[in-house]
């Protein structure tokens, strides 16, 4: 299993500002993902981070947006840029692991994020 | 959108009672994955079926997975007040855990 803290866990911030989440992993992952859940909605992935090339990103989401970076095989950053209170949602990653002989994904706590 | 539709949105029971959950999505897939979040917090993985499996078990839980009509259901037998969250279920269609997310339902279970 994989296990994932991510920071900070919430915040409120101005619009016009940017924030950048941090994801940790307790093991070394090819791809980490980043998804948004906003209020009272299910989860819609924002792109896939890969160590050593730029991530890819989903439709509807733009690298100046949502810079990624991903520095090693435990870490990934998610930066929210000038953000509106439209941004206002949970970020959560999620990393590809294995438990009980199957491949599952599991999921950060998640960053709240309120936009004012 | 490729989001998939669950059904019902929100559901209410007792204590003992079964709680059936719904879901239909709209391309053909890798897997099908059941998920649990309490209150706005992380995602805890339930059980996933894959396309050539047509019915799982884990504990209490049991899903079946039709794909000719592109549904699947998630049956959570003698149901606990512990057992009250929001459950999604997510498909794979590309092999490389890209899920996409039903719309979820809301189950409260009231001691």
């Amino acid at each position: 299993s994989a296990v994932i803290s991510q920071k900070p866990s919430r915040d409120i911030c101005q619009r016009g500002t940017s924030l950048t989440i941090q994801c940790q992993v307790d093991s070394q992952v090819t791809m980490m993902f980043w998804y948004r859940q906003q209020p009272g909605q299910s989860l819609t992935l924002i792109a896939t981070a890969n160590q050593g090339s730029e991530a890819t990103y989903e439709s509807g989401f733009v690298i100046d947006k949502f810079p990624i970076s991903r520095p090693n095989l435990t870490f990934s950053t998610l930066t929210v840029s000038n953000m509106s209170p439209e941004d206002s949602s949970i970020y959560l990653c999620s990393v590809e692991g294995r438990r009980g002989g199957r491949n599952e994904q599991f999921f950060g706590p998640g960053t709240r994020l309120t936009v004012l | 959108s490729q989001q998939g539709e669950e059904d019902p949105q929100a559901l209410s029971i007792q204590e003992g009672e079964n709680a059936t959950m719904n879901c239909s999505y709209k391309t053909s897939i890798n897997n099908l994955q059941w998920y649990r979040q309490n209150s706005g917090r992380g995602l805890v993985h339930l059980i996933l079926i894959r396309s050539n499996e047509r019915e799982k078990h884990s504990g209490r839980l049991r899903v079946t997975l039709d794909t000719s009509k592109k549904s699947s259901s998630l049956l959570i037998t003698a149901s606990r007040a512990a057992d009250t969250a929001s459950y999604f279920c997510a498909t794979d269609n590309t092999g490389f855990q890209k899920l996409v997310f039903g719309t979820g339902t809301r189950l409260l279970v009231s001691p």
